[in-house]
């Protein structure tokens, strides 16, 4: 299992969207709904903040939303806040486990 | 409240072993899918292995670094998962996550903890 590929970094003025993408294959993130983001600020426990694709559990902000066009997925943050600001992994179920991308980068401006 | 963690980190020499161990409470630990992520310093992260819970089988599936090395078990009657990990490496340096799984995803997250190899 390789690791999905996303961009190092993103950045963007507080007010403004950011969009990062996480591309895998057709074994990963094209072949199954099951495509998840995490929010982890440094020291912390990552966190989930998209699931199966698009949705948003419990507590997580509107500002947060996930799509997926064939095997690559994105996660967008809309009206940017400087709390925004952490290290962001996508997720892939890959068949019996679990693949991650290298992790972007969100820095806020 | 679900609630996980971790514990039995620290450092070992190449070629030692550690068990770690993940606690959990506030849900119904025995009907749960779990897994191990670990994090190597300044890197992303990593699924190490995922186990299904007995009624599923309970059996466990494993990174491909790690295959032959590494054990995952749990001990329902302690709401406890395990992660034996022997013949350790350097790359093997890293906070270690456990985290359930629900559906695809890793709902979860315990708050880490260190393994160093070094000799």
């Amino acid at each position: 299992q390789s690791a999905l590929t996303q961009p190092r970094s993103v950045s963007g003025s507080p007010g403004q969207s950011v969009t990062m993408s996480c591309t895998g294959t057709s074994s990963d993130v094209g072949g199954y709904n099951y495509v998840s983001w995490y929010q982890q600020h440094p020291g912390k426990a990552p966190k989930l903040m998209i699931y199966d694709v698009s949705n948003r559990p419990s507590g997580v902000p509107d500002r947060f939303s996930g799509s997926k066009s064939g095997n690559t997925a994105s996660l967008t943050i809309s009206g940017l806040q400087a709390e925004d600001e952490a290290d962001y992994y996508c997720c892939s179920y890959a068949g019996s486990l679990y693949v991650f991308g290298g992790g972007t980068k969100v820095t806020v401006l | 409240e679900v609630q996980l963690v971790e514990s039995g980190g620290g450092l070992v020499k190449p070629g030692g072993s550690l068990t770690l161990s993940c606690a959990a409470s506030g849900f119904t630990f025995n009907s749960a899918w779990m897994i191990w992520v670990r994090q190597a310093p300044g890197k992303g992260l990593e699924c190490v292995g995922r186990i299904k819970p007995k009624t599923d089988g309970g059996t466990a599936d494993y990174v491909a670094p790690v295959i032959g090395r590494f054990t995952i078990s749990r001990d329902d009657s302690k709401n406890t998962l395990y992660l034996q990990m022997n013949s350790l490496k350097i790359e093997d340096t890293a906070v270690y996550y456990c985290a359930t799984v629900i559906s695809g995803r890793l709902d979860a997250w315990g708050q880490g903890t260190l393994v160093t190899v070094s000799s």
